[in-house]
């Protein structure tokens, strides 16, 4: 079975903090995903890595970063954390670089910014 | 711009009875469409995965079938129980990228 994980499951933090967000996958994948959830919202891409160290912006890339260092971990970057990017963070991985294949989401992320 | 829609938002039915969710999409060059399983506060998981040359793909209670050229997929549950509450999202790959174009969800209530 695909395992993803993400660092934690419910994170505080306070305007204008750097924050990092884990993901990591043990199944040998390319593609490596973010997304946020909001309600009324739905899923938007955040960022996304077909391999390591390459990026490419997703639909809503503005206030984050992401780095992809080793195949199995994609981080997500808050370099000054504002109250607006409160939400559920959702990670996912697939397959194959160069085509899409079955996406694989880890347990999420919800993060407070006070 | 692909748009994905899921109709109805929630769904409460009993026990016993059949699931029917409905998602439809506005491009039809997709290379699959994925259904997925959320509850409440917790991650995606992917319940079955249809690629575009096929018509349906099973799993257990679960059918979804696909038409491409109406743009619309339609997830059948059989013989609901109260384990099957959850919220159910339908994404889709366009051909030529990585993302996926969630619909909003359908949150679906089965009473005991």
């Amino acid at each position: 079975d695909v395992k993803v994980t993400q660092s934690s499951r419910y994170l505080v933090k306070r305007t204008g903090e750097k924050v990092f967000l884990e993901c990591v996958q043990d199944m040998d994948h390319e593609n490596m995903f973010w997304y946020r959830q909001d309600p009324g919202l739905g899923l938007r891409l955040i960022y996304f890595s077909y391999d390591v160290k390459m990026k490419e912006k997703g639909d809503i890339p503005e206030g984050y970063s992401v780095s992809r260092e080793k195949k199995e971990r994609f981080s997500l970057i808050l370099e000054s954390a504002s109250t607006n990017q409160t939400s559920m963070y959702l990670c996912a991985s697939s397959l194959f670089a160069g085509a899409y294949n079955e996406q694989f989401f880890g347990p999420g992320t919800r993060l407070t910014v006070l | 711009k692909q748009e994905v829609t899921q109709i109805p938002a929630a769904l409460s039915v009993p026990e016993g009875e059949n699931l029917v969710l409905n998602c439809s999409f506005t491009d039809s060059a997709i290379y699959n469409l994925q259904w997925f399983r959320q509850d409440p506060g917790k991650g995606l998981t992917s319940l079955l995965l249809i690629q575009s040359s096929q018509r349906e793909q099973t799993s257990g209670r679960l059918n979804a079938s696909l038409d491409k050229s109406s743009g619309r997929s339609t997830l059948y549950i059989a013989a609901s129980q109260p384990g099957d509450s959850a919220t159910y999202l339908c994404a889709v790959a366009a051909s030529n990228d990585y993302k996926l174009s969630f619909g909003a969800g359908t949150t679906v209530t089965v009473r005991a």
